[in-house]
């Protein structure tokens, strides 16, 4: 079954214990990208991926770090959380970079990871 | 900059009333856009997006560029269609491949 999966699913934590999210996807999809929801805010995106070894910046990448080392997995690293990074957290993926002229590849999301950060 | 307005946090209807999610944007360029939907305790999931022109589950969308707006529009409103909206766009934009979504609006169909 083609899908995104994150994990782990729920976590509670401690300011400044580093953390990492996994995702994963099996639809060999070269972009992936990470997004936070937070109420009256949206969707904001973290970090997004066009291939391996390739990351930029969205539009809330402080405190985070990504890496694509391999196609199918893009993990989410809080090298020392804080509690304003408490959020719902989505991984995405899509089979090709869904911005292209002429192009929209939709984008698959994760089920979410929701962090609590205290 | 690139924004993605939606300015309803809420929207309610009744069963069979017309529904207009509205979706303005900001944008240098030509984007893509589209129109994601999340029911409850479901994932995020793509309802419609601009270049294809289809309609889905009775929704369909135009691209207006004039306006920079992509309006979500179904002219008979189900029971089912209660959930969240959210409209976004894509593109390059300063050499980056950023997607920005809007902060959504929730549709609540009344019986």
């Amino acid at each position: 079954e083609a899908q995104v999966t994150q994990n782990p699913r729920y976590l509670i934590t401690v300011t400044g214990k580093k953390l990492t999210v996994t995702c994963s996807q099996n639809m060999n999809h070269e972009y992936m990208s990470w997004y936070r929801q937070d109420p009256g805010l949206g969707l904001r995106q973290i970090y997004y991926s066009m291939n391996v070894e390739v990351t930029d910046k969205g539009d809330v990448p402080e405190g985070y770090k990504v890496s694509r080392k391999e196609k199918r997995n893009f993990p989410l690293i809080l090298e020392s959380p804080s509690p304003n990074q408490t959020s719902l957290y989505f991984c995405a993926s899509s089979l090709v970079n869904p911005g292209l002229a002429g192009l929209n590849y939709e984008q698959y999301f994760g089920p979410g990871t929701r962090l609590t950060v205290t | 900059a690139q924004r993605v307005t939606q300015p309803e946090k809420l929207l309610s209807v009744f069963k069979g009333a017309p529904v207009e999610l509205k979706c303005n944007y900001s944008y240098s360029g030509s984007p893509e856009l589209f129109w994601y939907v999340q029911y409850s305790r479901q994932r995020l999931q793509l309802l419609l997006r601009h270049i294809s022109r289809e309609s889905i589950k009775g929704f369909t969308a135009d691209l207006n560029k004039g306006e920079t707006s992509f309006h979500l529009k179904k002219p008979f409103a189900q029971e089912e269609d209660s959930a969240m909206y959210y409209c976004a766009l894509s593109g390059p934009a300063s050499g980056t491949y950023k997607y920005i979504f809007g902060t959504g609006t929730r549709l609540k169909v009344l019986a």
